[in-house]
């Protein structure tokens, strides 16, 4: 298994520009997650996913889309990429049957200019 | 609201104890975990403990949690400079699977 992915590892976007980050997870998880990490702090969780059509808002939603058309894929969309919005994000899939520990991907580094 | 708070540094000499300590709020969290971080890294479980446990051992880990006070601690025996790390304290919400992260110690190891 390869656990969870994600992709691009870093990305640096001129404000305005839009991209999609891609998080795929082979561990038949229903529950994916992405979070945002900015210096010195703990992670802000941004959307999540309970299973295949199915997301919701986490504490920090705004400038941020999400999709889950499959278990596996949890796509994130920035649409009006802001400086604000620079961090290190990362996606995370769990599985409510066990023990609902929380397998997180390897992160992907935005810098926003 | 759910929060979970540590403290930002410690700083022990290879060879000793370390001990992280988490505060939490909600009393009806089920599971409570700790992550670890190395640079440039995402995030390792390293191990969790269910609510109705006081004491969890995992070979150089220990993990005790009092309920009445709310709080968590993890003990990393004869800590190594390759246990440098950030370790993050997490409490299962009240909403499906989500966690609650505290902010993260950084632990320095020196030789």
């Amino acid at each position: 298994n390869a656990g969870v992915t994600q992709t691009p590892k870093f990305r640096i976007l001129k404000i305005g520009q839009s991209m999609t980050l891609q998080c795929t997870q082979d561990m038949n998880h229903n529950y994916m997650y992405w979070y945002r990490q900015d210096p010195g702090m703990g992670l802000k969780l941004i959307y999540y996913s309970v299973g295949a059509g199915i997301t919701d808002k986490g504490e920090v939603p705004n400038g941020y889309n999400v999709s889950r058309s499959t278990t596996e894929d949890f796509p994130l969309r920035l649409e009006l990429a802001a400086p604000s919005q620079t961090s290190v994000y990362f996606c995370a899939s769990s599985d409510l049957a066990t023990t609902d520990t929380q397998y997180f991907g390897p992160g992907t580094r935005l810098t926003v200019l | 609201g759910e929060d979970v708070e540590q403290s930002l540094f410690l700083s022990v000499r290879e060879g000793d104890s370390s001990v992280i300590n988490c505060t939490y709020t909600d009393s009806s969290s089920t599971y409570l975990y700790w992550y670890k971080q190395e640079p440039g890294a995402g995030l390792q479980l390293l191990t969790y403990i269910f609510s109705n446990m006081d004491m969890k051992q995992d070979q150089r880990l220990t993990v005790l949690l009092n309920k009445k006070d709310k709080h968590l601690s993890l003990r990393i025996a004869d800590t190594q400079t390759g246990d440098s790390a950030i370790y993050f304290c997490a409490e299962k919400g009240n909403q499906g699977g989500k966690l609650i992260f505290g902010q993260g110690t950084e632990l320095s190891v020196k030789p």
